[in-house]
């Protein structure tokens, strides 16, 4: 079975700072995929960022970049010039690639965002 | 777009009756659903897979009887909750499966907070 681990249970940072949230997964899967989710206090789960595990370019999203190391089996995100509105629960999902599969989900890292 | 709606948002309920959740995806046909299950602080968990016109798929450890899910149309499912005790209190998402570049994506809905008094 696939797990995703994430080992930081909370993270700040300084606003505009840089910070990185880290993530790695198990599978014996050669394509899949792997995203951030961020859930703010209102609690709506967004899409952060996606990552194919065949593309091997780092997807970015504004901000928003990733690290992965498909090798490694790590995946972690990067946001940039932090704003008080990154304040939230990421978390880091994995799912393989056929139609209606589940994602799974790690258990989340709290980011504080200092002003 | 890709919205999806859950309804109601919050709900309270006395201990041993029940209570349906109603997952709408609004702008897409949503062949496939899931339900998901989280407390405070906590990460999602999976109750289980909901395809249309089928039976759902349950997450080991999930009640089948006690958590009822019926996905009738491709734009509605719904979960009970039935014979609900205050240990079923919790915050329940559903998300839909909406077709995206050869791939699907899960838009989710904004959750409901079930109180069991």
């Amino acid at each position: 079975a696939q797990t995703v681990t994430q080992s930081q249970p909370e993270m700040s940072v300084q606003e505009a700072e840089t910070v990185t949230l880290s993530c790695t997964y198990d599978t014996s899967e050669s394509d899949y995929y792997l995203f951030w989710y961020k859930q703010p206090p209102s609690r709506q789960m967004i899409l952060v960022i996606r990552q194919e595990a065949y593309k091997q370019q780092n997807a970015t999203e504004n901000r928003f970049s990733v690290n992965f190391q498909k090798a490694a089996k790590s995946f972690s995100l990067k946001i940039s010039d932090s704003q008080l509105g990154d304040a939230a629960m990421y978390f880091c999902a994995y799912r393989r690639m056929e139609y209606g599969n589940k994602l799974v989900f790690g258990a989340g890292t709290i980011l504080r965002v200092k002003s | 777009g890709a919205v999806v709606s859950q309804h109601p948002s919050r709900v309270i309920c006395k201990s041993g009756t029940s209570v349906k959740i109603e997952c709408r995806s609004l702008d897409f046909q949503a062949t496939t659903m899931f339900w998901y299950r989280q407390f405070p602080k906590q990460s999602l968990m999976l109750m289980a897979t909901s395809n249309e016109g089928s039976k759902a798929t349950y997450e080991q450890g999930v009640e089948k009887d006690k958590f009822l899910i019926n996905h009738a149309s491709l734009t509605l499912s719904t979960l009970t909750v039935t014979s609900a005790h205050p240990e079923d209190s919790s915050f329940y998402i559903c998300s839909a499966a909406k077709m995206r570049e050869g791939d699907y994506e899960q838009y989710f809905g904004p959750g409901t907070r079930l109180t069991v008094t």
